[in-house]
């Protein structure tokens, strides 16, 4: 069964540095996502992805958030300066935009 | 989008039939009510998605009444697996974002 993979699973970084969260979405889906969940709490929608461009992000994905699509197969988020806060799990999710979302299995960010 | 309303958590034995309701008095015409499983440090997994009336695949049913302010799910024959966090979310089908509220934590015990 076609699954989204993400790497690397755990991450840690200083305060301050640059962090680039790969995921491999499902190959036939058309629509990505970003998700990320602090300890404990509800899991919160970042940015989603369509067509190559942003088509919805939340307040969350500010200036410092960016996301990319550098080839057929990769879509990355870039988070430029991690502040403690930014620790989460992140995970992606894809969709045809006519069945579920699938979540990947995550990549628990860690800021020191 | 629709806010949704759940119990924060359930209790229930193993090999019981568990049901979670869940409020969203305010979904509108082209809403459709999805459900996720999550379990710890993993991401939400699909388990069923309707519109109305009643939705059934291999793990859970969906029931939708005909106003469409509420939905229940109902998880037949619980195991000691089935305990996870269970989210009710209602949006425009599966292409926008989904808005995940707090959710239902179920523990299902021997």
């Amino acid at each position: 069964e076609p699954e989204v993979t993400q790497t690397p699973s755990h991450q840690v970084t200083q305060m301050g540095q640059e962090v680039i969260l790969r995921c491999v979405p499902i190959s036939n889906h058309l629509y990505f996502y970003w998700y990320r969940q602090i300890l404990g709490q509800k899991v919160e929608f970042l940015v989603s992805f369509y067509n190559n461009e942003i088509s919805e992000k939340s307040e969350i994905f500010d200036d410092q958030f960016s996301v990319e699509r550098p080839d057929g197969s990769n879509f990355t988020l870039k988070i430029r300066s991690t502040k403690l806060e930014d620790s989460a799990m992140y995970f992606c999710a894809s969709s045809t935009g006519e069945d579920e979302q699938f979540f990947g299995p995550g990549t628990r960010l860690t800021v020191l | 989008l629709a806010k949704t309303t759940q119990p924060i958590s359930m209790d229930s034995y193993e090999g019981q039939e568990v049901n979670i309701t869940c409020s969203h008095n305010n979904i509108a015409t082209n809403d459709y009510i999805t459900w996720y499983q999550q379990f710890p440090s993993q991401g939400p997994r699909f388990i069923i998605q309707g519109y109305k009336t009643k939705v059934t695949n291999e793990v859970a049913s969906l029931f939708i009444p005909a106003d469409r302010k509420s939905s229940t799910l109902s998880l037949p024959r619980v195991s000691l697996s089935d305990t996870a966090v269970y989210y009710c979310l209602v949006g425009e089908g599966n292409a926008g974002k989904s808005t995940f509220g707090d959710g239902t934590t179920l523990t299902v015990k021997p």
